[in-house]
C-alpha cells in the first residue's frame, strides 16, 4: 500500500518557468511532510518542509502547498533553473513519536531545459 | 552542516557471501540512525532504526538476521547483508536526524549500491 504517491515520474520545464511537483498521500495521520531533492550516485538532502497546521511554506524560490482536505501537497520551483534538475521525492511522517520513520513516493525527475 | 558518510559507496559480492555498509556521522552524535533501501524507480523504503547501544528495530517484512544491524557508538551504524543473493541487490542509504529539532528531517548518506552476481 503505497500511502505517498508521486503520480509523475518525469517532469520537463523551461528554465526561468516555473515546475509543480506534486504529491498525493493516504494517510490521514501524517502530520509533517518534506521535500528532498537526489542528484544521481548522491543521496537525497532536505530541501523544504512543512507541517500540518500550516497550508503554505516558502524557502527562496521553492514553496510547499499542502492541501489537507484533498490529502495534497506540491512543491513550486519559481524560477527554475537547469541545475534544480534532480529526483524529487515527497515523504511523510506522523507523531512525534516517529521521528526519522519518513514515507516516501516513488519520486519525480525534473529536467530543467536552458 | 552536519555531514553523513557512507562506505563503501559500490560493492560487488558473490552469491552466499556477507557485505558490510559503515555509516559515520563525522560531525555530530546520532543516537538513531536509519537505514533505508531503494530498488531501481522505486521509493525509498525505511529498513529498521538503529539504537546505539541497543538492538535495532526492523520494519515489516525486513528479515532481522539477514540484515544485521549494530550500532556500537554515536557515530557509526553498520548494516550487514548476510548470506548475500541477488534479489538483495539494491541501493542502500543510511541517514540520521541532527539537532534534536523534532522536526524529521534527515541527513542521508550518498548511499551504497549493492550489486550480487
Amino acid at each position: 500500500d503505497q500511502q505517498v504517491k508521486q503520480n509523475s515520474p518525469s517532469l520537463s520545464v523551461q528554465e526561468g518557468r516555473i515546475s509543480i511537483l506534486n504529491c498525493d498521500y493516504t494517510n490521514s495521520m501524517f502530520d509533517y511532510f518534506l521535500w528532498y531533492k537526489k542528484y544521481p550516485a548522491e543521496g537525497p538532502t532536505f530541501l523544504i518542509s512543512i507541517s500540518s497546521i500550516k497550508d503554505k511554506n516558502e524557502d527562496g524560490r521553492f514553496t510547499v502547498f499542502l492541501n489537507k482536505s484533498a490529502k495534497h501537497l506540491s512543491l513550486h520551483i519559481v524560477p527554475s533553473q537547469p541545475g534544480d534538475s534532480a529526483v524529487y521525492f515527497c515523504a511523510a511522517s506522523s507523531g512525534s513519536g516517529n521521528t526519522g520513520k519518513l514515507i516516501f513516493g516513488q519520486g519525480t525527475t525534473l529536467q530543467v531545459k536552458p | 552542516g552536519a555531514v553523513v558518510s557512507q562506505h563503501p559507496s559500490r560493492v560487488i559480492c558473490k552469491s552466499g557471501t556477507s557485505v558490510k555498509i559503515e555509516c559515520r556521522s563525522l560531525d555530530f552524535q546520532a543516537t538513531t540512525m536509519f537505514w533505508y533501501r531503494q530498488f531501481p524507480k522505486q521509493s525509498l523504503m525505511l529498513m529498521a532504526t538503529s539504537n546505539e547501544g541497543s538492538k535495532a528495530t526492523y520494519e515489516q517484512g525486513v528479515e532481522k538476521d539477514k540484515f544485521l544491524i549494530n550500532h556500537a557508538s554515536l557515530t557509526l551504524s553498520t548494516l550487514t547483508v548476510t548470506s548475500a543473493h541477488p534479489e538483495d541487490s539494491s541501493f542502500y542509504i543510511c541517514s540520521a536526524e541532527v539537532g534534536g529539532s523534532g522536526a524529521n528531517v534527515l541527513t542521508f548518506g550518498a548511499g551504497s549500491r549493492l550489486t550480487v552476481l
